[in-house]
């Protein structure tokens, strides 16, 4: 079985400033790691994946994710928050051997503030 | 492509009334999901489909839920009859199987929102 947990529902950061939204997942096996974003009214769009390689994961809009199996972490980092980065991100999890099946964590909302 | 269509956007209907969601996936990919997104649950996986077969349906909370895949290029999900607590955001996604199981891209639709008075 997998579960994700994310840390804090509601982030608010200035504009300028770091962002760093945390996942913490549980699995049995070395999992697929997932970010995605969801925009008010839109579904959700895939900011960056963890398979397999290096651990730290460029993805788009100047994201990145950095996947700590010591830790089972793959928290998301932005060094500057663009006030167009307001949404909601929801961390996911898919298990290695099966098909693309995913548990999403609760979501995290981010408010970009001036 | 256009990306995985979905309709209605918005559907507002009775208690008691039946509900049918429709999805487009993207052309080529051979696994579509269903999602419904509530504030209380989050995002949470119905049934989804590989090559056009049911593959898991644990998710579905009721025999008045029922989904259907009878072609690659279109699937419903139905809701018979439909009540209140079903109002939720309901998500369709479609995935192509590369090397390997589970590295998978899911691309999502702009959700269907049912209100069910």
């Amino acid at each position: 079985a997998q579960s994700v947990t994310q840390l804090g529902s509601h982030v608010s950061v200035s504009e300028g400033a770091l962002v760093l939204l945390r996942c913490n997942y549980s699995s049995s096996v070395p999992p697929y790691l997932f970010w995605y974003v969801q925009y008010p009214n839109q579904g959700l769009q895939l900011l960056l994946k963890y398979t397999t390689g290096a651990t730290l994961v460029k993805g788009i809009n100047g994201f990145e994710a950095e996947f700590k199996k010591s830790e089972t972490s793959f928290h998301l980092t932005k060094p500057s928050a663009h006030m167009s980065d307001a949404a909601e991100y929801f961390c996911a999890v898919s298990l290695t051997g099966t098909a693309s099946k995913l548990t999403f964590g609760t979501g995290t909302r981010l408010q970009v503030t001036l | 492509d256009a990306g995985v269509i979905q309709s209605p956007r918005h559907e507002v209907t009775e208690m008691g009334q039946e509900v049918t969601l429709r999805c487009k996936p993207i052309s080529g990919h051979d696994y579509l999901f269903w999602y419904r997104q509530t504030m209380m649950r989050g995002l949470e996986l119905l049934i989804y489909f590989n090559n056009n077969v049911p593959i898991d349906d644990s998710g579905m909370p009721e025999d008045r839920f029922s989904a259907k895949m009878p072609n690659a290029s279109f699937s419903t999900l139905k809701i018979q009859p439909s009540e209140p607590r079903d109002s939720a955001v309901y998500f369709c996604a479609s995935s192509p199987t590369r090397t390997g199981w589970g590295n998978t891209e899911a691309f999502f639709g702009q959700g269907t929102r049912l209100t069910v008075v």
